[in-house]
């Protein structure tokens, strides 16, 4: 039974470039949440996706958008990135949108 | 205020120790409560739901105390591999649906041989 994947495992970026990161749920979830992890800080809610719509959004810019699929797989895009971008992004996917969410390994971004 | 806060530690207690972390959390609506463990460098995992009535998970206790706004784990005879952050986090529900997980820093564990 596969798990929460997420690639690529590790990314370096210049400032004011994009990038996108991509998810694949565990078997049987069809919803996904993304999450960003700064250094020494619990991870922040971004939003989550769930039948290919945004549902619920964190206190993010609209610099950081994203996308479901019909095979519930994810994407994140962060557009024009800022230093404060560099964090580990993770992703998290559940049975519906009140399930419990299991995590992915996560994408370690580095914005220089 | 921080809508969870918890004290960030570290806390180095010796190994067969009896440990305990606190967290509070500011928004009432707040309505699920969970304890995550993160590894270094890794994902968090769940480590237990925390319900009113007070659950247990063998070594693992938690609380939940809604009038205070006031969550508590405790772990008993810690091992070695307790060794690890342990994330505070709170759901609300609203808008017919789950706003994302909010977490706490973590509280930074160590156990000592």
């Amino acid at each position: 039974d596969a798990g929460v994947t997420q690639s690529p495992t590790h990314l370096i970026k210049t400032r004011g470039q994009q990038v996108t990161l991509r998810c694949s749920p565990k078997s049987g979830h069809d919803t996904v949440s993304w999450y960003q992890q700064a250094l020494g800080q619990g991870p922040q809610f971004i939003f989550q996706y769930y039948e290919e719509e945004e549902r619920q959004r964190g206190n993010f810019p609209d610099r950081f958008s994203g996308h479901q699929f019909p095979n519930y797989s994810s994407e994140l895009n962060v557009n024009a990135l800022l230093l404060g971008d560099s964090a580990l992004y993770l992703c998290a996917s559940s049975l519906g949108r009140f399930g419990e969410q299991y995590f992915g390994p996560g994408t370690r971004l580095t914005v220089t | 205020r921080k809508e969870v806060e918890q004290d960030p530690g570290p806390f180095n207690v010796p190994e067969g120790a009896t440990v305990a972390f606190n967290c509070t959390y500011s928004n009432s609506a707040s309505q699920s409560f969970f304890w995550y463990r993160q590894d270094c460098r890794k994902e968090p995992k769940l480590l237990m739901s925390v319900y009113s009535s007070g659950n247990e998970d063998g070594r693992f206790t938690a609380q939940l105390n809604r009038a205070s706004q006031y969550i508590s784990l405790l772990i008993r005879d810690s091992k070695l591999s307790d060794s690890a952050t342990y994330l505070c986090v709170v759901k609300r529900y609203s808008g017919g649906g789950a706003d994302g997980l909010t977490f706490g820093k973590g509280t930074h564990l160590i156990i000592q041989p």
